[in-house]
């Protein structure tokens, strides 16, 4: 079954102390993203992948960090967490170099207190 | 940039009605794609529909249907007698080959 995992599912914690939230794919997708959704804002882009060590940013990049070391897993590292970083988080893959569909993750509710 | 305007919040229909949801795009980009995607309550995205710019023939999938007009930069999203399971967050996007841009969604409430 084609599948995007993200873990944890739920996450509190507090500021300033490092976290990664996980995305996984078994679709050998060469992109992958991760997208923040905010109450009125829709859904935005943090970072992209279009392959394995090509990263760039997105949108609202600040305070996070990725990695693409390998096809399916796509990381989203935040460093050092702050409040305004209370988001749904998801992690979204697509087939191909063109603007396909994106196939998301279940999303991940992050908290920072 | 690309943008994405739906002016709609919030609509709340009685089940049967149908309903329109209204989505205006900008771009500068000669070919560019539109996309449809549905958030149930359960929070996960669902693709609907793509479109790519030089289709603008209006599609049909069942209840739902589109209504693309590069004319007025529109793409408009009609549910033909709507249910209660219609009740989600839609969201209208642009696309790219590096990304997506959502609107800020329209919220449908269908009620019995």
């Amino acid at each position: 079954e084609a599948q995007v995992t993200q873990n944890p599912r739920y996450l509190i914690t507090v500021t300033g102390k490092k976290l990664t939230v996980t995305c996984s794919q078994n679709m050998n997708h060469e992109y992958m993203s991760w997208y923040r959704q905010d109450p009125g804002l829709g859904l935005r882009q943090i970072y992209y992948s279009m392959n394995v060590e090509v990263t760039d940013k997105g949108d609202v990049p600040e305070g996070y960090k990725v990695s693409r070391k390998e096809k399916r897993n796509f990381p989203l590292i935040l460093e050092s967490p702050s409040p305004n970083q209370t988001s749904l988080y998801f992690c979204a893959t697509r087939v191909g170099g063109g603007p396909n569909e994106q196939f998301f993750g279940p999303g991940t509710r992050l908290t920072v207190l | 940039a690309q943008k994405v305007t739906q002016a709609q919040t919030e609509i709340s229909v009685v089940e049967k009605e149908d309903v329109t949801l209204d989505c205006v795009y900008e771009t500068r980009d000669t070919t560019y794609y539109l996309f449809w995607y549905k958030q149930p309550p359960s929070g996960e995205l669902v693709f609907l529909i793509r479109r790519n710019s030089f289709d603008e023939q209006n599609e049909i999938s069942g209840r739902y249907s589109w209504n693309f007009q590069k004319s007025t930069s529109s793409f408009n999203f009609t549910i033909t007698a709507s249910q209660v399971v219609d009740s989600a967050v839609y969201f209208c996007v642009t696309g790219t080959a590096s990304k997506l841009t959502f609107g800020t969604g329209t919220r449908l409430q269908v009620t019995l």
